[in-house]
């Protein structure tokens, strides 16, 4: 079974503090993704990544930036964390078949992140 | 405009009805195309990816028209257990979601 970890189920951080998240997949799949979903808007995509050190931004960016260094790892940062990014964050990892198709996505249990 | 519309519902529907839900995509470059369902407070989990000639598996029926940018999920004899949200999902180079369609089945 694929399996996606993030590393925080709950987390409480204060306005201005600098928060990581992190995810991390077992299954080799080279494209990862950051949402996360608000009532009534559903997921939106923040930032997703293809390859090792490289990143695209998704639909909503500001405030946030990524790391992967390494391919099972795609991190989420908040640079200075304020509280509109109160929110439940998930990461899903893509991988990719033999036909050149990709995989469905799979997430982690996902982060819910208060912010005060 | 959303690239990806979905009806936010809720449909309350007895045991045993038919529901169908429906999906509008704006990017004519998708390729892929899935239907995920989410449970309260959970992440989202694939029910079934969507193919260009149509696919079933058990009570669930999912069609794609591509010439209309329209995707239909269709469940039959709903049960109990069918409560959740239903998520859209068209993908390119991302995968892009809906907001959902919450669906509760009741006695």
């Amino acid at each position: 079974d694929v399996k996606v970890t993030q590393s925080s189920r709950y987390l409480v951080k204060r306005t201005g503090e600098k928060v990581f998240l992190e995810c991390v997949q077992d299954m080799d799949h080279e494209n990862m993704f950051w949402y996360r979903q608000d009532p009534g808007l559903g997921l939106r995509l923040i930032y997703f990544s293809y390859d090792v050190k490289m990143k695209e931004k998704g639909d909503i960016p500001e405030g946030y930036s990524v790391s992967r260094e390494k391919k099972e790892r795609f991190s989420l940062i908040l640079e200075s964390a304020s509280t509109n990014q109160t929110s439940m964050y998930l990461c899903a990892s893509r991988g990719r078949l033999n036909t050149g198709a990709d995989t469905e996505a799979f997430f982690g249990q996902g982060t819910r992140l208060t912010v005060v | 405009r959303k690239e990806v519309e979905q009806d936010p519902g809720p449909f309350n529907v007895p045991e045993g009805a038919t529901v169908a839900f429906n999906c509008t995509y704006s990017n004519s470059a998708s390729q892929s195309f899935f239907w995920y369902r989410q449970d309260c407070r959970k992440e989202p989990k694939l029910l079934m990816s969507v193919y260009s000639s149509g696919n079933e598996d058990g009570r669930f029926t999912a069609q794609l028209n591509r010439a209309s940018q329209y995707i239909s999920l269709l469940i039959r004899d709903s049960k109990l257990s069918d409560s959740a949200t239903y998520l859209c999902v068209v993908g390119y180079n991302k995968l892009i979601f809906g907001a959902g369609t919450r669906l509760a089945v009741h006695p």
